[in-house]
């Protein structure tokens, strides 16, 4: 699986939108990229995931870029419930493990 | 709420003992995933479960076994245990066992070993 490079943390003012950035410069072709968070020790939990084109969901929204070697998480309007570690997985095939990284520490401040 | 249970939530025990971990997955999920976090270690993949087979292997010590039944449920075995060992481990499900299906996560087991 591709390496990825976050940041090890970020700050956000409640209700401004966050702007995660994840770098993987290695991804190949059929690597799709996955974001997690981890809130507090609790289980680590699903936000979005995409290949190719920009995703939006109701959580957040993922920004690929065109050569693929880079992403952005977009949590519209963050509340002080998304401060969490956001990890950002390359992943050939989310079926079988997922490599978690360091993640980026996101507090959302009021 | 993901639908993955997790039992127990919390785990004290010594070291030398052996503790079983048990996870339920999503009503519908064939696949189940192991993971263990630790301060130092982060989180890791242990071990992974399709439908009753073992599917992939990861960082799983040669004492730690696993399990996946025919009603779907899943346990670690965590045998000898060492100090070490302490951490929390999570329980994840998915509906296939390959292609881009998201995993969902349990509560965690923390375990202690003293």
């Amino acid at each position: 699986d591709a390496k990825t490079t976050q940041p090890p943390s970020m700050d956000c003012a409640e209700g401004r939108a966050a702007n995660l950035p994840c770098n993987h410069s290695t991804i190949s072709g059929n690597e799709y990229v996955y974001w997690y968070r981890q809130i507090h020790s609790q289980g680590p939990q699903y936000i979005i995931h995409g290949l190719k084109n920009n995703e939006t969901n109701e959580m957040a929204s993922l920004i690929i870029t065109e050569d693929r070697k880079s992403s952005t998480l977009i949590l519209p309007h963050a509340t002080l419930r998304d401060t969490a570690v956001y990890y950002c997985i390359v992943n050939f095939d989310s079926g079988s493990r997922l490599t978690f990284g360091e993640g980026t520490q996101l507090t959302v401040n009021p | 709420d993901s639908g993955v249970t997790q039992t127990p939530k919390h785990l004290i025990t010594a070291t030398g003992q052996r503790v079983t971990l048990r996870c339920s997955p999503r009503s519908g999920d064939l696949s189940v995933y192991w993971y263990q976090q630790s301060l130092d270690q982060g989180l890791q993949f242990l071990i992974q479960y399709y439908n009753g087979e073992e599917r992939a292997k990861g960082n799983i010590l040669e004492r730690f076994s696993a399990q996946q039944f025919p009603d779907l449920h899943s346990e670690l075995n965590l045998s000898s245990l060492e100090l070490g060992d302490s951490a929390l481990y999570f329980c994840a499900s998915s509906a296939r066992d390959r292609g881009p299906y998201e995993q969902y996560f349990g509560p965690g087991t923390r375990l202690t070993v003293t």
